[in-house]
């Protein structure tokens, strides 16, 4: 049972253009959403991450909008640099004390020079 | 500051072998979780805690155990180990009301 789908599985963008990814959740309960960087070989790592009582958050080229009431939210990536090429997962935690992460199926993104 | 160290990175084990993965975090985190991560699956939640002699089953939990006797340590045990549990296996570490942002580096489990 997938309760965050993600999309697209696999994207290539050029060098400096914007990268997109979006996911869609169906818990309304789920009180956080964080997006993880991959690299081959590694463990994923915490990126950015958003409150649904936000529409948008920013950190230097990665962006997240968040769209509460169709229940996604999307990463935006911009100015792609081929060291951005990657796994990304996005995740939605549940509430309660227990807090478990949900994570999408991920997308691999490779940006070409 | 080590954060988060999985061992061994990489293990072959005969169908019906036992074996426990290690980890161990430095950063007095209360909660621990251990992950699996197959192809077109993303990271699905095995088993995790919230601390010391707490631990509670994810969404895959069968064929596995877990115990938590001290904070630092959060060890995973394949009872008998089957094909279908080859993967690469990840666990993270955080504080209680926060999110995974500490992931060990992995272990690749082939079961053969």
């Amino acid at each position: 049972q997938q309760q965050v789908k993600q999309s697209p599985q696999s994207l290539i963008v050029q060098k400096g253009g914007i990268s997109i990814i979006n996911c869609a959740y169906e818990n309304t309960a789920f009180d956080y959403f964080p997006w993880y960087q991959q690299f081959p070989g590694k463990g994923p790592a915490l990126l950015i991450a958003i409150r649904p009582d936000v529409s948008e958050k920013k950190e230097g080229r990665f962006t997240i909008s968040f769209n509460k009431s169709a229940k996604q939210f999307s990463l935006h990536i911009m100015d792609s640099q081929p060291g951005d090429s990657a796994t990304y997962f996005c995740a939605a935690r549940g509430g309660g004390a227990t807090n478990k992460l949900i994570f999408g199926t991920g997308t691999l993104l490779a940006v070409q020079p | 500051n080590a954060g988060v160290t999985q061992t061994p990175k990489f293990q072959v084990l005969k169908t019906g072998q036992s074996m426990t993965l290690q980890c161990a975090q430095d950063m007095n985190h209360e909660y621990m979780s251990w992950y699996r991560q197959d192809p077109g699956m993303g990271l699905r939640l095995i088993h995790y805690s919230v601390g010391a002699g707490i631990t509670d089953q994810g969404e895959v939990p069968n064929g596995y155990n877990v115990s938590r006797s001290t904070t630092e340590d959060f060890p995973l045990r394949l009872l008998s180990a089957a094909p279908s549990q080859t993967s690469v296996y990840f666990c993270a570490s955080r504080y209680r009301g926060g999110t995974e942002a500490f992931f060990g580096q992995g272990t690749r489990l082939t079961v053969v």
